[in-house]
């Protein structure tokens, strides 16, 4: 398995740009989560989907962001219209729930100008 | 709301040490809890893996133990090598969220 896929891997943009990161997990894993990560904040829980629903989404900072899993294998965190304090590198990981541990992907650094 | 906290939050130490990072959470109801590793600039690397019914689980050099009733994990690391420096972080699971450590900063000289 190529573990959790994560694209891309660097993306700068200016303020005001629409932003969306890419996740595809493990085949086979039910449950998706999206985290952020801060130098200030550490590891945070923004959603996470079980079998394709969005469950808790309560972590999300405001309206600007969104997420969608529209199948099993794929999913994305948008961010319209994005700031520069959403610089942070964003990771995605999966897990088949009630079963086995979390996979994480490599993750997408983002920086905003 | 379950917190967890990692002792110490850095530690430099020479090559061939044996060292315990400690991890605490206050919830006791947690289904598992996994050990991940995480070197500057990159991912996160799972370690091990305990599930809430095991005391312990080892791979290598490293043994992880789990007490719930004290809400208290540890990471043992034998005969550290300098490979063995980054941030090491604990995570417990409760109701389907993976809640998070502040890490410990290692650092392990020849």
């Amino acid at each position: 398995d190529a573990g959790v896929i994560q694209s891309p891997r660097h993306e700068v943009t200016e303020m005001g740009q629409e932003v969306t990161l890419r996740c595809k997990p493990i085949s086979g894993h039910n449950s998706l989560f999206w985290y952020r990560q801060t130098m200030m904040r550490g590891l945070e829980l923004l959603i996470y989907f079980n079998n394709n629903v969005p469950i808790d989404d309560s972590g999300m900072p405001e309206d600007r962001f969104s997420a969608k899993m529209p199948n099993a294998s794929f999913s994305t965190l948008k961010i319209q219209p994005s700031e520069p304090r959403d610089s942070a590198v964003y990771f995605c990981a999966s897990t088949r729930q009630g079963a086995s541990g979390y996979t994480f992907g490599s993750g997408t650094r983002l920086t905003v100008v | 709301k379950q917190e967890v906290t990692q002792i110490p939050a850095a530690l430099s130490v020479p090559e061939g040490e044996n060292l315990v990072l400690n991890c605490s959470f206050t919830d006791s109801a947690i289904y598992n809890l996994q050990w991940f590793r995480q070197d500057p600039g990159k991912g996160l690397t799972s370690l091990l893996l305990i599930q809430s019914s095991q005391r312990e689980q080892t791979s290598g050099r490293l043994n992880a133990s789990l007490d719930k009733s004290s809400g208290r994990s540890t990471l043992y690391i034998a005969a550290s090598q300098p490979g063995d420096s980054a941030t090491y972080l604990c995570a417990v699971v409760n109701t389907d969220k993976l809640i998070f450590g502040t890490g410990t900063r290692l650092q392990v000289f020849p």
